[in-house]
């Protein structure tokens, strides 16, 4: 899987857009970039995913780069319980056994009042 | 929405124990995984299983077996607990394909934190 870099921490305030950017310039043809997140305490939880095309869910939206080496994942009123560590990754979109998530250092995104 | 049960949330145990982690999905859900979270060593694929009475290792199965009897049940064996076996335990689940695009939405559970004294 294609390796994928994420800034460590950010902060937003509440009721902004929070932007959160995640470079994965080695990702091939076949990968798509997820997002997840992981409150306090809690099992991760899927947010988006993405191949070329922004993708939009109520949750979030996903903004890839035309030469898809970077993204954007972007919670556009974010609140304070949107505060969790977000994790990108890239994964092929073609089934190759059930396959294992495994997750960088994220970022540690704090939504402030 | 998908629902990922986990037995228990917190969990004491004693050196040399027998643990049982259960996992429920109630979606019909072709795979299923256990996962261990440490500080600092992000997530660890102990075991998966793609349909019922399969499983295959992940990265660290050592200590563990699991068991899928049904569909919708997977569970987590700590055949003789020890102390490096104190965790946070997560179970998820995901769609299987028939020869569809895979999907790698994988749906987790709350979790479970283990303590062996």
């Amino acid at each position: 899987d294609a390796k994928t870099t994420q800034p460590t921490s950010m902060d937003c305030a509440e009721g902004r857009a929070a932007n959160l950017p995640c470079n994965h310039s080695t990702i091939s043809g076949n990968e798509y970039v997820y997002w997840y997140r992981q409150i306090h305490s809690q099992g991760p939880q899927y947010i988006i995913h993405g191949l070329k095309n922004n993708e939009t869910n109520e949750m979030a939206s996903l903004i890839i780069t035309e030469d898809r080496k970077s993204s954007t994942l972007i919670l556009p009123h974010a609140t304070l319980r949107d505060t969790a560590v977000y994790y990108c990754i890239v994964r092929p979109s073609l089934w190759q056994g059930a396959q294992k998530l495994v997750f960088g250092q994220g970022t540690r995104l704090t939504i402030n009042p | 929405d998908v629902k990922v049960t986990q037995s228990s949330r917190y969990l004491v145990k004693r050196t040399g124990e027998k643990v049982f982690l259960e996992c429920v999905q109630d979606m019909d859900h072709e795979n299923m995984f256990w996962y261990r979270q440490d500080p600092g060593l992000g997530l660890r694929l102990i075991y998966f299983s793609y349909d019922v009475k399969m499983k295959e290792k992940g990265d660290i199965p050592e200590g563990y077996s699991v068991s899928r009897e049904k569909k919708e049940r997977f569970s987590l064996i700590l055949e003789s607990a020890s102390t490096n076996q104190t965790s946070m335990y997560l179970c998820a689940s995901s769609p299987g394909t028939s020869g569809r695009r895979s999907y790698n939405e994988q749906f987790f559970g709350p979790g479970t934190r283990l303590t062996v004294l």
